[in-house]
């Protein structure tokens, strides 16, 4: 199995609304990431978990908030965000050793959010 | 800091001809370098990567790289396009820094490729 799942595919939300997006993953990685991106440009990197512990946060807005609940799963958690949060938000995983450099990240399929 | 380059906006080829999509580096240390691909409305895909060894990286669907020192260059290429082969491409490179040396992906601005029947 080498798939990073997302759900939900789609959502609509409003600005007011409490909203999560899920990643499963089943690979054994031990690094995951959020990642968001707008129409052809490149990933942005979110947040990273290492060991189940955040471990890097790009300065993302509190509206967002992560969360990785056990090894295979990875959470993040949508409260009144602005319409200018509408993106396609990507949850990756990689191997996480002493060789994470040369290892690459799998992605899942992301979830279009659109805040009205 | 550590960053790559994709110099060209869009790339057009005629199906069955060969593609070559740029990517240069900037990097302190080993380079660590990726190619993604990302079909419309959908997440990226791993190519290939270039670690260590040979300078020519061979990955998914008849896709290569090759790696090139003196040129701080790392291009993807195919021998033969095609149609299907449309899509937008991504060169990243391992960011060496980074809390817990967690190494995160450092992308370029993307290229289009358009292969035409």
């Amino acid at each position: 199995d080498t798939e990073v799942t997302q759900t939900p595919k789609h959502l609509v939300m409003g600005m007011t609304n409490k909203k999560s997006l899920k990643c499963e993953q089943h690979m054994g990685h031990r690094a995951m990431y959020w990642y968001k991106q707008k129409a052809k440009k490149p990933p942005e990197l979110m947040f990273v978990y290492s060991y189940e512990k955040l471990s890097i946060n790009e300065s993302v807005p509190s509206r967002f908030s992560p969360e990785c609940p056990n090894s295979s799963l990875l959470n993040l958690h949508l409260h009144a965000l602005q319409p200018e949060d509408s993106a396609l938000y990507l949850c990756a995983s990689s191997y996480r050793d002493r060789g994470l450099m040369n290892t690459e990240a799998f992605f899942g399929q992301g979830t279009r959010l659109t805040v009205v | 800091a550590q960053s790559v380059a994709q110099p060209e906006d869009q790339v057009n080829v005629a199906e069955g001809n060969p593609l070559t999509v740029k990517c240069t580096y900037s990097v302190s240390g080993n380079p660590y370098l990726f190619w993604y691909v990302q079909y419309p409305n959908r997440g990226l895909q791993f190519l290939l990567k270039y670690i260590t060894g040979d300078n020519l990286v061979k990955g998914s669907y008849g896709f290569e790289a090759e790696f090139n020192k003196s040129q701080t260059s790392f291009h993807l290429k195919k021998p033969s396009a095609l149609v299907s082969d449309s899509a937008l491409y991504f060169c990243a490179v391992r960011d060496a820094k980074g809390s817990g040396n967690t190494g995160k992906l450092i992308f370029g601005q993307g290229t289009t490729l358009q292969v035409k029947p």
